[in-house]
């Protein structure tokens, strides 16, 4: 039974498309999260949600937009997609955040494609 | 700022070889460190975790001390086998609420492990 599914997990799209990533926890975590890994594998945090709530935002460019309807869920749209945002895009969550010996837990990555 | 430095690689190893990945860090408070490891096109999974100076982290043969005097993190592992070729990755978590849970990631080391 997975803990953090995304979906799709391969997605190739044409510059300046508008597309979004899905992501779903089945581990009662209150806190969900984006990062992006870029082409050397480098991981950063795009954003995090606490109770479907923004509480990160990293300097990310306002193409991207998450959305949480509840706190299983944490969606990631792009706009006007670029080729720039290719790049392996992680969801992850976790328990009691403020708490500093809590783990993430990653879903499978979504590999985004911009041609 | 926060920070994470892992040796770089790819590190290149014989099966039943030991090895070694260093990790420092700086941070301004008391951080929880992590080890992850990505296989071949998978996702992260926390390989092990220390929260407090002088913790070991231990797992599937891999081992981690938590040394706050030399802010280091190192992950051993006494004999490789080739299903340990993967991505490593050391990262920090502040906890607290100005973090958020957000994991500061090292750049991820590549180990590659041969028959």
């Amino acid at each position: 039974d997975t803990a953090v599914s995304q979906t799709p997990k391969y997605l190739v799209t044409q510059m300046g498309n508008d597309k979004s990533i899905k992501c779903e926890q089945n581990l009662g975590h209150d806190t969900m999260y984006w990062y992006k890994q870029d082409s050397k594998k480098f991981l950063k945090i795009m954003f995090s949600y606490n109770n479907k709530e923004l509480i990160i935002n990293e300097t990310v460019p306002n193409r991207f937009s998450p959305k949480s309807p509840d706190k299983a869920h944490l969606n990631l749209h792009i706009n006007s997609l670029e080729l720039g945002d290719s790049a392996v895009y992680f969801c992850a969550s976790s328990q009691v955040p403020r708490v500093a010996r809590t783990e993430a837990f990653f879903g499978q990555g979504t590999r985004l494609t911009v041609v | 700022g926060d920070s994470v430095t892992q040796m770089e690689g790819p590190v290149t190893l014989s099966e039943e070889a030991f090895l070694t990945i260093n990790c420092t860090y700086t941070a301004t408070g008391y951080p929880s460190l992590f080890w992850y490891v990505q296989y071949p096109g998978e996702g992260l999974q926390l390989l092990l975790k220390a929260t407090k100076a002088d913790d070991k982290g231990s797992n599937k043969g891999f081992e981690a001390t938590y040394r706050k005097e030399t802010t280091s993190f190192h992950l051993e592992k006494g004999s490789v086998q080739v299903s340990d070729s993967a991505v490593y990755f050391c990262a920090l978590n502040l906890g607290g609420t100005d973090s958020w849970g957000k994991l500061q990631f090292g750049a991820g080391t590549q180990v590659v492990v041969t028959p």
